[in-house]
């Protein structure tokens, strides 16, 4: 199975501040990464999918980046909205399997 | 616009079986396949398999073989999940996914709201 790890797991920012989470693949898993959105309750929320491809209506302050093993979601300025888990997920190959999470935090 | 619709929480005990639901609206069911993710409470998320609803066709997770069964009725355009031998482990929530595509490229773009399996023994 491929192992993805995130860092950090925690973070604390401010309004308008500019993030970056990263996530690495124990394998190279080209482009087959997405990122996910997900709320207290809710259900994950595609942001980026192909590492860098950015969802139908997601804002373009989110932006992913890299390749093989490592990939990094970015938010350019952060909205009261964006303080929520984030997830990557590999899709190279079954079984399909996801970061422990990011929790993005107001500071 | 497109919905997936859960079924509602259930509380099991140590050693029975839960069957989720999962009905699609929005789209035409056997277009897209399937999958299943779980979640325990303040931890990641963790794939259990998929379903073509076209075809039937399925692939679980080697962590869950033997114990996950995927299935479908076309006409009701509903798909289910059951998961037998139940542990206290398997208390989580469990999602039903929709995967697209761009190219070779598989991503999960609609989620059901999710459904609480609870265990106990």
């Amino acid at each position: 199975d491929i192992h993805m790890t995130q860092s950090p797991s925690s973070l604390s920012a401010s309004v308008g501040d500019r993030v970056t989470i990263t996530c690495r693949a124990s394998q190279s898993i080209s482009r087959f990464l997405n990122w996910y959105q997900q709320r207290p309750g809710k259900a994950p929320k595609l942001l980026i999918y192909s590492a860098s491809s950015l969802q139908s209506g997601v804002p373009s302050r989110f932006s992913g980046s890299g390749s093989g093993t490592d990939f990094t979601l970015t938010i350019s300025s952060l909205q009261p909205e964006d303080f929520a888990a984030y997830f990557c997920q590999q899709s190279h190959s079954t079984p399909y399997t996801f970061g422990q999470g990011t929790k993005l935090e107001i500071k | 616009q497109v919905q997936l619709v859960q079924s509602g929480a259930e509380v099991k005990k140590s050693g029975a079986s839960v069957k989720v639901s999962c009905k699609v609206s929005g789209y035409t069911f056997t277009r897209y396949d399937l999958n299943w993710v779980r979640q325990a409470t303040g931890q990641g998320l963790e794939w259990l398999g998929w379903m073509s609803p076209n075809s039937g066709n399925t692939g679980y997770a080697q962590k869950f073989q033997g114990r996950v069964t995927m299935t479908r009725n076309t006409s009701i355009s509903t798909a289910y999940m059951e998961l037998s031998g139940l542990r206290s482990e398997d208390t989580a929530v469990y999602y039903c996914a929709r995967i697209s595509s761009s190219g070779w490229y598989y991503y999960f773009d609609y989620w059901g709201q999710g459904t609480l399996v609870t265990v106990s023994s």
